[in-house]
């Protein structure tokens, strides 16, 4: 069975950073796109980044363009959020994902990990 | 970027209702819609890609239709288990783009 499990969540001040991860099992990463989906507490999804197979081709959400880098290794099957500059509003629990271009879905998720900023 | 409104935001139903949730993408995304369910606490659940393709071990009861710009996911006899928040998702371009998601509540 196909299973992806984030860590790196925790309490970081405003400004600081954080470093997510995504690891893989039952799963071979490499041959899909991956993406990280974001929810801040009683709100809605927000799809924040996604990296193509090969790494050469990354998207961002406009509200975190120069403050987060996705980035994946292959090699430990594994995906990567570093997040950088980081305000109360990035405060949400952090889901990874594989993102089907065939069919156009996010499929499967992981259970997500929980990133709060506060002073 | 292009923006999915769903509604209505919440609905009240009872166990049999039938129970129909509406998209619109702001600009035309033929069939790059996808459709999850998501109970607290949890992440959410693919149930149906590509407009209306159900995926595997989802019961038959939901259903999803539409193209271009108008998309709906009914469920055509609601079970107890169906009290969740839905949401749509655009697969048109990046970045993918979310509805604000639809409660179904007792």
């Amino acid at each position: 069975e196909a299973q992806l499990v984030e860590s790196g969540g925790g309490l970081v001040q405003p400004g600081g950073s954080l470093r997510l991860s995504c690891a893989a099992s039952g799963f071979t990463l490499s041959t899909s796109w991956m993406s990280w989906v974001r929810q801040a507490p009683g709100k809605g999804l927000e799809w924040v980044a996604g990296i193509k197979q090969d790494g050469s081709e990354k998207h961002y959400v406009d509200s975190v363009k120069g403050r987060f880098t996705i980035s994946r290794d292959n090699a430990k099957n594994s995906v990567y959020l570093q997040m950088n500059s980081l305000g109360t509003d990035d405060t949400a629990v952090y889901y990874c994902a594989s993102y089907n271009t065939t069919w156009g879905c996010l499929d499967p998720w992981g259970q997500g990990t929980l990133v709060t900023v506060s002073s | 970027d292009i923006q999915m409104t769903q509604s209505p935001s919440s609905v009240s139903a009872s166990v049999g209702d039938r129970v129909a949730i509406t998209c619109r993408a702001s600009q035309g995304i033929s069939t790059w819609l996808a459709w999850f369910q998501q109970k607290p606490g949890k992440a959410p659940k693919l149930l149906i890609s590509v407009a209306s393709t159900l995926q595997s071990g989802v019961p038959s009861r939901f259903s999803g239709s539409g193209s271009g710009t108008d998309f709906t996911l009914t469920i055509s006899s609601l079970q107890p288990e169906d009290f969740a928040t839905y949401y749509c998702q655009q697969a048109k371009s990046f970045p993918l783009t979310f509805g604000g998601g639809t409660k179904v509540e007792i």
